[in-house]
């Protein structure tokens, strides 16, 4: 069974606005992590959120704010203020129980359009 | 952050021969590093867990015979690609884990390195 599903094959946003990538993921450990990565044409991956699966809050990092909905087992991705960097395929990932391996989702086509 | 590097990024060779590509962590140890393989427009796909000092745990359905890794330091892993065929033909990416302090245990990669078999 998918572990992360990610919907939306692509998306695309205009510059300056917000986008929400979609992420929901499968698992019956009660400790995980959750993780966002952007991979750029280049073909590096970029780490840019982390949420705990204890954390009361919702993670963020300047532009990146995570919309985690535990009982939803969802953890959406929201950039706000799209630049024309931030086209790239991202990357939703999820860590069982301190395990060693990280489950990565199919992806998202982000395309931030002028 | 910590800093994983790959290389070489980007080889092409002639079918029947061998690949090896490096990767090295640079400012950490990695008693692990896992080696994925991303096919065009696909997610990453976990190919094998490399452990410093002993034998790599391969995934199902990976041939350790056809990739096989090396993790001989704490700073690097390598895999070799042996007897190349076009249908080995990828993307290949490292990454290593660094644990404790303030990292959330998120996963540092390296470049990647574009195999492409003739």
């Amino acid at each position: 069974a998918q572990k992360i599903t990610q919907t939306q094959p692509g998306m695309f946003v205009q510059e300056k606005e917000a986008v929400t990538l979609d992420c929901t993921y499968d698992t019956s450990d009660p400790s995980y992590g959750l993780f966002w990565y952007k991979q750029p044409s280049s073909g590096e991956m970029i780490f840019l959120i982390y949420q705990g699966s204890y954390d009361q809050q919702n993670a963020t990092e300047g532009r990146y704010s995570l919309n985690f909905q535990k009982a939803r087992k969802s953890a959406n991705l929201v950039i706000s203020a799209s630049q024309l960097g931030d086209s790239a395929m991202y990357f939703c990932a999820m860590r069982e129980n301190y395990g060693q391996n990280f489950v990565f989702g199919p992806g998202t086509r982000l395309s931030v359009l002028p | 952050g910590a800093v994983v590097s790959q290389h070489p990024s980007r080889v092409i060779c002639k079918s029947g021969t061998s690949v090896k590509i490096e990767c090295r962590s640079l400012d950490f140890q990695a008693t692990t590093m896992f080696w994925y393989r991303q096919f065009p427009k696909k997610s990453l796909m976990l190919m094998a867990t490399s452990n410093e000092g002993s034998k790599a745990t391969y995934e199902q359905g990976v041939e350790k015979d056809k990739f096989l890794i090396n993790h001989a330091s704490l700073t690097l892993s390598t895999l070799t690609v042996t007897s190349a065929h076009p249908e080995d033909s990828s993307f290949y990416i490292c990454s290593a884990r660094v644990y404790g302090g303030a990292n959330t245990g998120e996963l540092f990669f390296g470049e990647g390195s574009r195999l492409t078999v003739l």
